[in-house]
């Protein structure tokens, strides 16, 4: 088993709706977890951290599940400029050092 | 700031050279990584370096050496390429926990 695992996708949205999706890790003792972007053939880019309570950056909300150890994350009024693949990186409790665990990613294509 | 920077940005191999992309950062981050990306996969980590002059095995290092002579420096060397090395190679770098920043990235294609 990955131990991240994330919906490839596509998510087709249409420009203005709402899109949520989630990953799942398997290590119950990771402690970080980010969102990163990653647009065609280029690089990824952190897009937001993931806190316990949940946290909020614009359009953007993310959310973690400790329990059934998952997190998502749901873009509001989406925007043409958001289709991009989603990558979901979790951080092993051992390594202090920033290590980071990525999924496959989560491709979303916003259609006008 | 340039933030991270790799070259080169595209290189055709053929079975059994050798060559070294080079990574640099103007953060003054301590932590550089080199992960590869193959399609359906996530990033995977290659070999990573904690300081100047320390270098460590990530998750694939196998056909791989690195070096960290210089802080702002990371080097990835393939002594003989093989076909199972075509992929895409991103250089990060951190300040340690949280987020990394990657470079634009190498595309190599090994015959």
């Amino acid at each position: 088993r990955k131990e991240v695992e994330q919906d490839p996708g596509p998510f087709n949205v249409p420009e203005g709706a709402t899109v949520a999706f989630n990953c799942t890790y398997s290590n119950s003792a990771s402690q970080s977890f980010f969102w990163y972007r990653q647009d065609c053939r280029k690089e990824p880019k952190l897009l937001m951290s993931v806190y316990s309570s949940g946290n909020e950056d614009g359009r953007f909300t993310a959310q973690l599940n400790r329990a059934s150890q998952y997190i998502s994350l749901l873009i509001r009024d989406s925007k043409l400029s958001d289709s991009a693949t989603y990558l979901c990186v979790v951080t092993r409790p051992t390594d202090s050092w920033g290590k980071l665990q990525f999924g496959a990613g989560t491709q979303v294509v916003v259609t006008p | 700031n340039a933030g991270v920077t790799q070259t080169p940005k595209f290189r055709v191999l053929k079975t059994g050279q050798s060559m070294t992309l080079l990574c640099a950062q103007d953060m003054n981050h301590e932590y550089m990584y080199w992960y590869r990306q193959d399609p359906g996969m996530g990033l995977r980590l290659i070999h990573y370096s904690v300081g100047e002059g320390t270098t460590a095995k990530g998750e694939v290092p196998d056909g791989y050496n690195v070096s960290r002579l210089k802080k702002q420096n990371f080097l990835l060397g393939l002594e003989s390429a093989a076909p199972s090395q075509t992929s895409v190679y991103f250089c990060a770098s951190s300040l340690g926990l949280g987020g990394q920043y990657f470079g634009p990235g190498t595309r190599l294609t090994v015959l």
